[in-house]
């Protein structure tokens, strides 16, 4: 079945500890998206990749990384927590051309940094 | 700028009225525009794409370069359709996942 998994699905953690939120794809799709998702602000870009080795900024970059060293996988990074960024988080995978590719998304990560 | 507005937070409608989710955006050139929905506690999901022009589960939405506007729209809401919608832009240079996202509009459907 193709499908974008994140784990965990819920996270709760303490200001600083560092953390990493995993997202991996089986449609060997190029493109990889984070997402935060706020209530009143909809879907905020974190970062994206292009494909392996391949990664810029989105949106809202701070206080985030990413890596992109397996075409399959782009783990999401937060070297350092803190509680503004309690939030849910989504992973978004699709092919990098062609007219009808869609974006497939995972299930979601709530992250509560306290 | 590309941008995408959605102007309603939340849309209410009985079962069987028309509905319609307003989106506008900015953007030179020729944009490519969608329609996501997230059910309660589901992923999101691509509703419907203007480039391809079709019906999903009865929304349709058609690109207004003049107005530049890509409303949703349902002759004869559902209580099934109650989700969350968010109209997403492509950005310029971006394969279909680098999307600019609107803020979301919440429809309740009420029976």
């Amino acid at each position: 079945e193709a499908q974008v998994t994140q784990n965990p699905r819920y996270l709760i953690t303490v200001t600083g500890k560092k953390l990493t939120v995993t997202c991996s794809q089986n449609m060997n799709h190029e493109y990889m998206s984070w997402y935060r998702q706020d209530p009143g602000l909809g879907l905020r870009q974190i970062y994206y990749s292009m494909n392996v080795e391949v990664t810029d900024k989105g949106d809202v970059p701070e206080g985030y990384k990413v890596s992109r060293k397996e075409k399959r996988n782009f783990p999401l990074i937060l070297e350092s927590p803190s509680p503004n960024q309690t939030s849910l988080y989504f992973c978004a995978s699709s092919h990098g051309t062609g007219e009808n590719t869609e974006a497939f998304f995972g299930q979601g990560t709530r992250l509560t940094v306290v | 700028a590309q941008r995408v507005t959605q102007p309603e937070k939340l849309l209410s409608v009985f079962k069987g009225a028309p509905v319609e989710l307003k989106c506008n955006y900015s953007y030179s050139g020729s944009p490519e525009l969608f329609w996501y929905v997230q059910y309660s506690r589901q992923r999101l999901q691509l509703l419907l794409r203007h480039i391809s022009r079709e019906s999903i589960k009865g929304f349709t939405a058609d690109l207004n370069k003049g107005e530049t506007s890509f409303h949703l729209k349902k002759p004869f809401a559902q209580e099934e359709d109650s989700a969350m919608y968010y109209c997403a832009l492509k950005r310029y240079g971006g394969s279909q996942g680098n999307l600019i996202f609107g803020k979301g509009t919440k429809l309740s459907v009420k029976p």
